[in-house]
């Protein structure tokens, strides 16, 4: 078993739908995270999860909706998508905190949307 | 300003030959964490290397070795005998402050390695 899993692997959606794509880790870690790689610009951190609670929002449009119900999973609903918001999703987590260690973050292998 | 550049988008590199990707980090913070992250074409962003800002020899991981230059603020990967699995994207990341629940990572655009047989 992988330690973070991301589920679906694919999605196309039209601007009207409501989706939501699932990350689960098996790592023991107390962070998780949400990426969005688009074509030809650097990796973007929309949310941070610290002990299932919120840390980091980095301006992400309220059409995406983060939930974070315990500190192996996390999900990112979707409604009313763009375009533009057509992307590979990944997400990751760590052990952050302890000043003593690395913070590595380790990815899933991403959720490609499709927005229609 | 860019705080983390990877000024080579691509490169092709015959099979066994050793390959040095380039990375330059901008912070001032006295305390960070550089890291290098593969991604094949499957899209899963794999961890490789890691080098705190405060460590006295540069890290190695197998094939794997990072060239810290702190003055030059130069993080750079080498891979020793490139094998055709090597082919893939290549990431830069950075986190500034120390791991007390600063957890931001800032990433590079990348550099696209081909492997040639």
């Amino acid at each position: 078993e992988t330690g973070v899993t991301q589920t679906p692997r694919h999605l196309v959606m039209g601007m009207t739908n409501k989706k939501s794509l699932k990350c689960e880790q098996h790592l023991g870690h107390n962070a998780m995270y949400w990426y969005k790689q688009s074509a030809k610009k650097p990796l973007e951190l929309m949310f941070v999860y610290n002990f299932k609670e919120q840390t980091e929002n980095n301006s992400v449009p309220s059409r995406f909706s983060p939930e974070c119900p315990n500190s192996s999973h996390l999900f990112l609903h979707l409604h009313t998508l763009q375009p533009e918001d057509s992307a590979l999703y990944l997400c990751a987590s760590s052990q952050a905190g302890d000043g003593a260690a690395k913070n590595i973050q380790y990815f899933g292998a991403g959720t490609r949307l499709s927005v229609l | 300003a860019q705080k983390i550049t990877q000024t080579q988008p691509g490169m092709f590199v015959q099979e066994k030959e050793a390959v040095t990707l380039d990375c330059t980090y901008d912070t001032s913070d006295p305390s960070y964490g550089l890291f290098w992250y593969k991604q094949p074409s499957s899209g899963e962003m794999i961890f490789l290397i890691y080098q705190g800002s405060y460590d006295q020899q540069n890290a190695t991981e197998g094939r794997y070795s990072l060239n810290f230059q702190k003055a030059r603020k130069s993080a750079n990967l080498v891979i020793s005998a490139s094998q055709l699995g090597d082919s893939a994207m290549y990431f830069c990341a950075m986190r500034e402050g120390p791991n007390f629940g600063n957890e931001k990572l800032t990433f590079g655009t990348g550099t696209r390695l081909t492997i040639i047989p």
